[in-house]
């Protein structure tokens, strides 16, 4: 099946520190997601982007989708401790007369006071 | 406002044994999703429902069945438990095609 490949798997930083995560893609995506899941909970959506070359802000999280729809990367400038948790990208694909989801296999965060 | 509502939220069981994860939105959105997540895995889609009547295998349907009963609410069953089915299971729901999707916040299987 599709296949997104997210790095890195897991980032240890100090509190304060800005961080970068990306996803590629050999398939062209429409939509590329980018979630947050913290422990016990389910994903929950942080931005969305539509096309290609977007860049998207949502406070201290910034997206881009590439130019070429293969790839997208999430940055979170001047971390916190509640930035702790599993960011997962996700990309829309054509599928027949609808779409599918597919997700990245997840970065884990972990912030140092 | 509840979102999207699974229940329950952990369950034993053993080998063998039958059950039906239950999953409702309130938010009128026509697809809903059933995810399996694994540790080193990600998200990994099992059944979903385009629209309601309609049902079809994702990825990993193996093992499983779904019914959409209606519009709010789409089941999950597991006619007969295995270990390899130990995992979070996560049901999603969106309102039409291109938008963001909305979870739940799992059910939490363990297969003895």
């Amino acid at each position: 099946g599709q296949q997104l490949n997210q790095s890195p798997q897991s980032m240890f930083i100090q509190e304060g520190e800005d961080v970068s995560m990306n996803c590629t893609s050999s398939s062209i995506f429409n939509t590329w997601l980018w979630y947050k899941q913290d422990p016990g909970e389910g994903p929950v959506l942080l931005i969305a982007l539509y096309k290609a070359g977007e860049l998207t802000s949502n406070g201290r999280l910034t997206a881009q989708f590439g130019i070429t729809r293969k790839d997208s990367f999430l940055n979170i400038s001047a971390s916190i401790p509640s930035d702790v948790g599993i960011y997962f990208c996700a990309g829309h694909i054509p599928q027949g007369g609808s779409e599918k989801l597919v997700f990245g296999k997840g970065t884990k965060l972990t912030v140092n006071p | 406002n509840a979102g999207v509502t699974q229940t329950p939220k952990f369950q034993v069981l053993k080998t063998g044994q039958s059950m039906t994860l239950q999953c409702a939105q309130d938010m009128n959105h026509n697809s809903m999703y059933w995810y399996r997540q694994d540790p080193g895995m990600g998200l990994r889609l099992i059944y979903y429902s385009a629209s309601e009547g309609t049902t079809d295998k994702g990825e990993v349907p193996n093992g499983y069945n779904v019914s959409r009963l209606n519009k709010r609410e789409f089941s999950l069953r597991l006619e007969s438990a295995a270990p390899s089915q130990t995992s979070v299971y996560f049901c999603a729901s969106r309102w039409g095609q291109g938008g963001g999707y909305t979870f739940g916040s799992g059910t939490r299987l363990t297969v003895v």
